[in-house]
């Protein structure tokens, strides 16, 4: 079954500096690979995404990914962070023949101003 | 319409209540949802509905009962649940390409404290 890694529990960064968040995933194929956004108390909302093709990603708000199969990474980039992107990141990967997701344990951002 | 809509979006119940929490989305999806999200915790999957079919249970209690009366609409039964279900409960659809993962679309939960 595949899983996920997110090494970092919690990072902090300012405000207008570059952001990465790592993840690290395992899987037997080319996975599916997703990066999720969390407000508190709220659902999870798409950043990007990457099934397959060009492996660098952009996504909403700013964000792109990186998909690095000799490294079986999928890092979350942002070049200068906003205060309103303070929140929990989940890293997932989907199997690519039936409908299951995984989802790593998370990264909270906290942005100083 | 990329809205998935849960209710009630908090629940408090005893442990002898039964209740239910509902999941609805009109984005033509036909696989579904529940997973179980403790605080501080990634989302951890409970059942996976494909053509309103259960095709994804992954051992969950029976005091938690599934179910998929249409397309549209997503049930999740509870009955003589202990204080430790306590959790935000999520929703999520995606289309079902084939049964091939496609990105989720996920609603804004429903807290349920249990007491």
């Amino acid at each position: 079954a595949q899983s996920v890694t997110q090494p970092d529990i919690h990072i902090t960064v300012s405000e207008g500096a570059s952001l990465e968040l790592r993840c690290n995933y395992s899987y037997g194929a080319t996975p599916y690979l997703f990066w999720y956004v969390q407000s508190p108390g709220q659902g999870l909302q798409l950043l990007l995404k990457y099934f397959s093709g060009d492996t660098l990603v952009q996504g909403i708000k700013g964000f792109e990914a990186e998909f690095k199969r000799s490294q079986s990474s999928f890092n979350l980039r942002k070049p200068s962070v906003h205060w309103s992107d303070a929140a929990e990141y989940f890293c997932a990967v989907g199997a690519r023949n039936n409908n299951d997701m995984r989802f790593g344990a998370g990264t909270r951002l906290t942005v100083k101003p | 319409d990329t809205e998935v809509t849960q209710t009630p979006k908090h629940l408090v119940m005893g442990m002898t209540n039964k209740k239910s929490l509902k999941c609805e989305q009109h984005m033509g999806h036909r696989a579904m949802y529940w997973y179980k999200q403790k605080a501080k915790k990634p989302p951890e999957l409970m059942f996976v509905y494909s053509y309103e079919k259960l095709s994804i249970n992954e051992s969950v209690p029976s005091r938690f009962s599934p179910e998929c009366p249409n397309s549209s609409l997503l049930n999740l039964h509870l009955h003589a649940l202990q204080p430790e279900d306590s959790a935000l409960y999520l929703c999520a659809s995606s289309q079902d390409l084939s049964g091939r993962i496609n990105e989720q679309y996920f609603g804004p939960g429903t807290r349920l404290t249990v007491t």
